[in-house]
C-alpha cells in the first residue's frame, strides 16, 4: 500500500525566494511519484513525474524534484518564487495497481 | 482541444435527491477516475475504470455509483445523496492508468442541503 505525507499545510516565501515543498512517501514497490499543481478554480495539472530514469526530475515552469531513496522522499523546489506560482501542490504516489493516493496539498502563498 | 469535461460546475441539492454529474473525455484514454477533494485530505478516490464496462471501487465508494458504458464517459451517481457528500469533485483520465499524466476536469462544487 502507498502513502504520501506534506509537510507544511501552508508555505510562504517572498517572490524571488527559493520554494521548497516536502514530500515523503510510502511505497511496497519501486514507486512512481507525481507533483500535481492547482490553480484558482480549476483541476489539477501535471508538474512532474518520476518513473526511475533520473532522480531528478525536471518540470514545467521551473520547478524540479529530487527522488531520494533512503530518505524516501520527493521534495519539490524552484530557485526563485514568481507571484503567478501562488497555488496549491499536491504529491501522489502510485505503484502496482491501479491506485494513485494524493497527499494533503501544500497552499503556496508568494508575496511581494 | 484535448480536455476532460464535467457537468454541471456547481450544484446544490437537498437530501435523498438522486442526481448524476457527467465526465466525458475527447482523448480516447482507458482509464478514468473520480476523486473528490475536501480541506485537509487532499483528493481521495471514489472509483475508478480500467476501460469500458471495467470499474472498481477506490478508498471512498460508499454512497456512490459509477458507470462506464462508453469508453469516452464515466458519470458519478449519487443515488441518494447526503450532507457529508458536500465536496469537490473530480474528473480524470488518463492513457492507460495511474501510473500516467492524469487530465482532470474543472470540477464539480457540490453543496447537498
Amino acid at each position: 500500500a502507498q502513502s504520501v505525507t506534506q509537510l507544511g499545510s501552508h508555505v510562504s516565501v517572498s517572490e524571488g525566494a527559493l520554494v521548497l515543498l516536502r514530500c515523503n512517501y510510502s511505497s511496497s514497490v519501486p514507486p512512481y511519484l507525481f507533483w500535481y499543481v492547482q490553480y484558482p478554480n480549476q483541476g489539477l495539472q501535471l508538474l512532474l513525474k518520476y518513473t526511475s530514469a533520473a532522480t531528478l526530475v525536471k518540470g514545467i515552469n521551473g520547478f524540479e524534484a529530487e527522488f531520494k531513496k533512503s530518505e524516501t522522499s520527493f521534495h519539490l523546489t524552484k530557485p526563485s518564487a514568481h507571484m503567478s506560482d501562488a497555488a496549491e501542490y499536491f504529491c501522489a504516489v502510485s505503484g502496482y495497481g491501479n491506485k494513485l493516493v494524493f497527499g494533503a496539498g501544500t497552499i503556496l502563498r508568494v508575496k511581494s | 482541444e484535448a480536455q476532460v469535461t464535467q457537468n454541471p460546475r456547481y450544484l446544490i441539492t437537498v437530501t435523498g435527491k438522486k442526481l448524476t454529474v457527467t465526465c466525458s473525455q475527447n482523448m480516447n484514454h482507458e482509464y478514468m477516475s473520480w476523486y473528490r477533494q475536501d480541506p485537509g485530505l487532499g483528493l481521495r478516490q471514489i472509483y475508478y475504470s480500467m476501460n469500458v464496462e471495467v470499474t472498481d471501487k477506490g478508498d471512498v465508494p460508499e454512497g456512490y455509483k459509477v458507470s462506464r458504458k462508453e469508453k469516452r464517459n464515466f458519470p458519478l451517481i449519487l443515488e441518494s445523496p447526503s450532507p457529508n457528500q458536500t465536496s469537490l469533485y473530480f474528473c480524470a483520465s488518463s492513457e492507460r492508468g495511474p501510473n500516467e499524466k492524469l487530465f482532470f476536469g474543472s470540477g464539480t462544487q457540490l453543496s447537498v442541503l
